[in-house]
């Protein structure tokens, strides 16, 4: 089985430029989500999707965030602009049962 | 407001000996618990689980044991392998919140050979 996918596997870029980062979760996993990890802390969720459905963005910072899961497969995050506070690592999971399976992430610096 | 805490950010343990991770949680509507395992550039990977109807689940050298009174629990693993250095992660899940996790800030555990 293969694992989630994420691209790219880092980015860096200058504060005020867009970024998008993509994920394609483990085949049949329905409930995708997109976690934030900053240095040192654990992930924190920004959005959860079941199906295309974005069903849980409570924590996304909408002013600047947004993401898009049209076919209820892969999706895409996007920051736009980016500030410099957004250096972190964005995760994508996909739940089987109860667990939830990570991909490698995509390390963001913003200069 | 951190709901899962894991106040030991880093421990050392000689190799064979026992390793024993901590992790605290207040919401007491989490029903199931999770370790997670992070090895550096990549994510985190899924160790073990515990139902809060359990107190105990073992796989292999990892157990991790629940305390429901004490919204406390830990993971152990015996013997201690040097493979086994990274940041753990323990995670909490909420049925309120459609099982959505809610993570420790990790411990990094060096097996020291």
């Amino acid at each position: 089985e293969a694992g989630v996918v994420q691209s790219p596997r880092y980015k860096i870029i200058e504060k005020k430029q867009p970024v998008a980062f993509w994920c394609n979760p483990i085949s049949g996993h329905n409930t995708l989500y997109w976690y934030r990890q900053n240095l040192g802390q654990g992930p924190e969720l920004l959005i959860r999707y079941e199906n295309e459905e974005a069903v849980d963005d409570s924590q996304l910072p909408k002013d600047r965030f947004s993401a898009e899961r049209l076919k209820g497969v892969d999706s895409t995050l996007k920051i736009q602009p980016a500030e410099l506070g957004d250096s972190a690592v964005y995760l994508c999971a996909s739940r089987r049962g109860l667990e939830q399976f990570f991909g490698p992430g995509t390390r963001l610096t913003v200069l | 407001d951190q709901q899962v805490k894991q106040n030991s950010p880093s421990l050392s343990v000689q190799e064979g000996r026992i390793s024993i991770l901590n992790c605290d949680y207040t919401n007491s509507m989490f029903d199931y618990f999770l370790w997670y395992k992070k090895y550096p550039a990549e994510g985190p990977t899924f160790l073990i689980s515990i139902s809060s109807i359990k107190d105990k689940n073992e796989d292999g050298r990892f157990t991790v044991f629940l305390n429901k009174s004490a919204k406390h629990l830990s993971l152990h693993i015996v013997p201690s392998q040097p493979g086994d250095s990274a940041v753990y992660f323990c995670a909490a899940s909420d049925p309120a919140g459609a099982n959505n996790l809610f993570f420790g800030t990790g411990t990094r555990l060096t097996v020291i050979p």
